[in-house]
């Protein structure tokens, strides 16, 4: 049973560029998560994705857009990238249940904006 | 901001227990208690959750205090492989999980 997969798994970009990282959730989650981890802090989250919509955001600005495939799983776009964007992204896949939804992380892309 | 106040780090001697608190005096009634790990540039690593009475898996146990204000992450035996971040995490069903600064584990030989 296939975990969270995450493609690339690093990325070098330049600021102003755009970039596309992929998800894949493990086999029957529904609902996709993704965060940020800056170096030496805890990850912080940025959208979830849950029936192709995103449900909750956190505190991060329109330059970072998602999405969710019929088959559950997801892009994070990240436009006009700054050195700030530097960073490890986290997607964390999870079911829906309404009580407890443990979420299960993949490996993460490193992103280098320079 | 993290619901959760964890010790910025600890140490513990292998093959010894390693016992993490956490305090979350403000959870609420319908909030879960979290355990995560990272390993240095990895993804983080479910380990175990619990509402309110005790859990144990094959990774941990949990103990949750009866007023839920706080819980302590129990590895049993601890190896050189359990150096981690260790999280703790306050999260009712909304799904997002807010991280601290963490537990930062090391496992001395």
């Amino acid at each position: 049973d296939a975990g969270v997969t995450q493609s690339p798994t690093h990325l070098i970009k330049t600021r102003g560029q755009q970039v596309t990282l992929r998800c894949s959730p493990k086999s029957g989650h529904d609902t996709v998560s993704w965060y940020q981890q800056a170096l030496g802090q805890g990850p912080q989250f940025i959208f979830q994705y849950y029936e192709e919509e995103e449900r909750q955001r956190g505190n991060f600005p329109d330059r970072f857009s998602g999405h969710q495939f019929p088959n559950y799983s997801s892009e994070l776009n990240v436009n006009a990238l700054l050195l700030g964007d530097s960073a490890l992204y986290l997607c964390a896949s999870s079911l829906r249940t309404g009580g407890s939804e443990t979420q299960y992380f993949g490996p993460g892309t490193r992103l280098l904006v320079l | 901001d993290a619901k959760t106040t964890q010790p910025p780090s600890m140490d513990c001697a292998e093959g010894r227990a390693a016992n993490l608190p956490c305090n979350h005096s403000t959870i609420s009634g319908n909030e879960y208690v979290y355990w995560y790990r990272q390993i240095h540039s990895q993804g983080p690593q479910y380990i175990i959750h619990g509402l309110k009475n005790n859990e144990t898996n094959e990774m941990a146990s949990l103990i949750i205090t009866e007023d839920r204000k706080s819980s302590t992450l129990i590895l049993p035996h601890a190896t050189l492989r359990d150096t981690a971040v260790y999280y703790c995490i306050v999260s009712g069903n909304t799904g997002k999980l807010i991280f601290g600064q963490g537990t930062t584990l090391q496992v001395k030989p």
